[in-house]
């Protein structure tokens, strides 16, 4: 079974420049998550999606981020512009849902390494 | 508030050594527990959970307990491989939010 493919794997901008991210879950699940991880941290969620409705993107910086999974499948994340304080790893993960809305074991991406200078 | 937080590292053993990772929460409700490892070079992958009070999750000589009266979560292994070193974080769900919420992380080397 393939894992949680994500794309680029490094990228290097300079501020305030953009940059768009791309992750492809497992098949067949329904939630799709989005984390931020700064180095010394640890992962810390941006937003979750169920298909391709949001559920929670209560700590995305709403300015300058932007996500969307519009087939819910797989799924696109934008930084415009970037800050210093972006560089970090971006990890997706995906995990299904049982039925009576039980949330299984999530599954990691390999996560985009994003250096802003 | 809804946090977690694990003992800070680096932690080095020599090989066969016993190991603790302390964790603790703070959470309303009734969250799940997991610990996740982050192998160097590897993405980050479930190591063990727990679901609810007094359960313990245990996997590849990993264990670690539920304690709802301490709030804590603490990760074990009796003796240590140098293939264990990684980064280790500890990680609560909110009840029926699938969502986690991580520690820092703690990194474990492990010396032949």
């Amino acid at each position: 079974e393939a894992g949680v493919a994500q794309s680029p794997r490094y990228k290097i901008i300079e501020k305030r420049q953009s940059v768009a991210f791309w992750c492809n879950p497992i098949s067949g699940h329904a939630t799709l998550y989005w984390y931020q991880q700064i180095l010394g941290q640890g992962p810390k969620l941006l937003i979750q999606f169920q298909n391709n409705g949001v559920v929670d993107d209560s700590q995305l910086p709403k300015d300058r981020f932007s996500a969307e999974r519009l087939k819910g499948v797989d799924s696109t994340l934008k930084i415009q512009p970037a800050k210093l304080e972006d560089s970090a790893v971006y990890l997706c993960a995906s995990s299904l849902v049982s039925a009576g809305g039980v949330y299984n074991e999530q599954f990691f991406g390999p996560g985009t390494r994003l250096t802003v200078l | 508030g809804n946090s977690v937080t694990q003992m800070e590292g680096p932690v080095t053993l020599s090989e066969e050594a016993f190991l603790t990772i302390n964790c603790t929460y703070t959470a309303t409700g009734y969250p799940s527990l997991f610990w996740y490892v982050q192998y160097p070079g590897e993405g980050l992958q479930l190591l063990l959970k727990a679901t609810k009070a007094d359960d313990k999750g245990s996997n590849k000589g990993f264990e670690a307990t539920y304690r709802k009266e301490t709030t804590s979560f603490h990760l074990e292994k009796g003796s240590v491989q140098v293939s264990d070193s990684a980064v280790y974080f500890c990680a609560r769900s909110p009840s029926n939010t699938g969502k986690l919420i991580f520690g820092q992380g703690t990194t474990l080397q492990v010396k032949p």
